[in-house]
């Protein structure tokens, strides 16, 4: 079965330095997506993107966040200077049309 | 804004009953709700939903039933295996994001 792969699992970085998220969603889906788990909340909206353009965006997503979809497989978020409190899993997701979201396995970020 | 509520925080089953999931809702401009499950170290997994058309949907051990009237939702496995254990998240679909509530851990014990 066709997975949402996401590398790497584990980044760390320092405050202030910049990380890219990379993901490669299932090959023919349309819909893309990112979520973060800070350890022992609850999955937060980040970020959706349809026909290369973002078509929501939660609070959390401010200018420090961005996403790209390069090419026709990779879709990345990337954080330009990172904070501590931007430590937690991020989750890539796909979808067609109206079907449900799926889930990569999450990077786990942490800033030191 | 849409909000979705899992008031149970974790919910401990012995093996072979059966086990329900609650969940609330307030806002929904989309009655279609799913069930995603989750285990350590992995992504959210999708297992069952349901839209307002229906007041039930079952999928093998697994049923979810939605009270529109009461904006509430909930999952029961039965029967409950090992394998079950899990954080279970209960989600509504809007247009653009879905949305899920903090999570119920569920603890299947032998």
């Amino acid at each position: 079965e066709p997975e949402v792969t996401q590398t790497p699992s584990h980044q760390v970085t320092q405050m202030g330095q910049e990380v890219i998220l990379r993901c490669v969603p299932i090959s023919n889906h349309l819909y893309f997506y990112w979520y973060r788990q800070i350890l022992g909340q609850k999955v937060e909206f980040l970020v959706s993107f349809y026909n290369n353009e973002i078509s929501e965006k939660s609070e959390i997503f401010d200018d420090q966040f961005s996403v790209e979809r390069p090419d026709g497989s990779n879709f990345t978020l990337k954080i330009r200077s990172t904070k501590l409190e931007d430590s937690a899993m991020y989750f890539c997701a796909s979808r067609d049309i109206g079907a449900p979201l799926h889930f990569g396995n999450g990077t786990r970020l942490t800033v030191t | 804004d849409q909000q979705v509520k899992q008031n149970s925080p974790s919910l401990s089953v012995q093996e072979g009953r059966i086990s329900i999931l609650n969940c609330d809702y307030t806002n929904s401009m989309f009655d279609y709700f799913l069930w995603y499950k989750k285990y350590p170290a992995e992504g959210p997994t999708f297992l069952i939903s349901i839209s307002s058309i229906k007041d039930k949907n079952e999928d093998g051990r697994f049923t979810v039933f939605l009270n529109k009237s009461a904006k509430h939702l909930s999952l029961h496995i039965v029967p409950s295996q090992p394998g079950d254990s899990a954080v279970y998240f209960c989600a509504n679909q809007g247009a653009q994001k879905l949305v899920f509530g903090q999570g119920t851990r569920l603890t299947i014990n032998p």
